[in-house]
């Protein structure tokens, strides 16, 4: 079966620093999702990828995917409070696409000001 | 309604007791899954359905566990007979069509606690 790591496993940033989370599969990845969770609340969806080498960015954060599909990063730039969260990484299971996603443990964030 | 609505939003439950959670998913969508995300821990799978049909249950811990979506739009996980180990938030999303990789949106969850 597919697993999912995240690195680092919690993180403490200050204000304005740029941070990178790190998402590696154990099998190629045919779509990743980045999702960022506020303690005891739902998942926000933040971003899909799916081609190798595939880049997205919104607002200050971007992610990215590498060519062999096995490794995704998220990279926040200047952070501020509102981004302190839990990220999670998502995955389509293997030849599954249109089933329920396989998610990390996820990466807790805090932002100090 | 504009998002995934889930109720209660907090449940406490005395061991041994039968709980009933509500999802109500965006209009329309087809898809919808459950998950349970225990401490520290990503959303596992429990169950997804396509319309009222379940299509995949093999997330469900036990024969505890039951999951409908009886006209294709709101759904009830039920737990019977509940145990410590069930406490955990439980998480329904939705999906206009999962297939090609859409997004799913979810609910802000139930926080399920046995004591």
């Amino acid at each position: 079966s597919q697993e999912l790591e995240q690195s680092p496993q919690s993180l403490i940033v200050q204000e304005g620093k740029n941070l990178t989370i790190n998402c590696t599969s154990s099998k190629t990845l045919y779509g990743l999702y980045w999702y960022k969770q506020k303690y005891g609340e739902g998942l926000i969806f933040l971003m899909m990828l799916q081609k190798g080498g595939e880049e997205k960015s919104h607002e200050k954060i971007t992610a990215k995917l590498d060519e062999k599909k096995q490794q995704s990063s998220l990279h926040i730039t200047a952070s501020q409070p509102s981004h302190a969260g839990i990220y999670l990484c998502g995955a389509d299971p293997p030849n599954q696409a249109g089933t329920a996603l396989i998610f990390g443990k996820g990466t807790t964030l805090s932002v100090s000001s | 309604g504009a998002g995934v609505s889930q109720s209660p939003r907090y449940k406490v439950a005395k061991r041994g007791q039968d709980v009933a959670l509500r999802c109500d998913p965006i209009s329309g969508h087809v898809s919808l899954f459950w998950y349970q995300q225990a401490l520290g821990q990503g959303p596992e799978f429990l169950t997804y359905f396509q319309n009222e049909a379940q299509l995949d249950k093999s997330g469900l811990p036990s024969d505890r566990f039951f999951a409908e979506r009886p006209e294709g739009s709101v759904s009830t996980l039920k737990i019977q007979r509940t145990q410590q180990e069930d406490s955990a938030v439980y998480l329904c999303a939705s999906s206009q069509n999962r297939a090609g990789g859409t997004e799913a949106f979810f609910g802000q969850g139930t926080r399920l606690t046995v004591v």
